[in-house]
């Protein structure tokens, strides 16, 4: 099956930008997800990439996709406090369900 | 608000006692899911529901029994549970099971085991 790793935290200051990273194992990857979940919530879908795509653009986020690699991954420009969150990619490799890593936890310092 | 909503947020019971999670979506969507997201591990899919119909159980325990009397309710019956068995559960639903739809997430019940 498909393995997804990240890194668990990442700590950054308000303002600067923030890139979260996700290596993953299944090449047959063709709609690769992110997901935010805030303290208390369920995961709430920010945006995906299909796997024609290098480059997807959403206002402050950015998504970055290297097939040959196999690395995804989510750029935050001016990350705010209200960005600290837990941040879960998710590529769905040939099936209707995604394959979820453990999570990176962005930290927002002032 | 993501239109899935689960019942109760939180949930404190004993290992002899017998409870339900209840969730309710309200986009019309025709499968839905139970997921277990326990500290530091990836989200662990428990079941897949389709149109009422049970389509995926990745090896759950017998104490975990899920019920989907239609598309729009999706239950986790409990029983005899362990301490381990402490996690945060999540349900989520999707149009269907084509690749290309995305999952729409509750915000979970809090579930310990005491």
């Amino acid at each position: 099956g498909e393995d997804v790793e990240q890194s668990l935290f990442l700590s950054v200051r308000e303002g600067d930008s923030s890139v979260i990273n996700c290596t993953y194992t299944d090449s047959s990857s063709t709609y690769l997800y992110w997901y935010k979940q805030e303290p208390g919530a369920g995961l709430q879908l920010l945006t995906y990439i299909f796997s024609n795509m290098d480059m997807k653009q959403d206002q402050r986020l950015t998504v970055l996709l290297n097939k040959k690699d196999k690395h995804l991954s989510l750029r935050i420009a001016d990350t705010q406090t209200g960005d600290s969150a837990i941040y879960f990619c998710a590529p769905k490799g040939g099936s209707y369900i995604p394959t979820f890593g453990r999570g990176t936890s962005l930290i927002v310092h002032p | 608000e993501t239109g899935v909503t689960q019942t109760p947020r939180h949930l404190v019971m004993g290992m002899t006692n017998k409870k339900s999670l209840k969730c309710e979506q309200h986009l019309g969507h025709n499968a839905m899911y139970w997921y277990k997201q326990s500290a530091k591990k990836p989200l662990e899919l428990m079941f897949v529901y389709n149109f009422k119909e049970q389509t995926e159980n990745n090896s759950v325990p017998s104490r975990f029994s899920p019920e989907c009397p239609n598309s729009s309710h999706l239950f986790l019956h409990l029983h005899t549970l362990q301490p381990e068995d402490s996690a945060l559960y999540l349900c989520a639903s999707s149009p269907g099971r084509a690749e290309s739809y995305e999952q729409y997430f509750g915000p979970g019940t809090r579930l310990t085991v005491t």
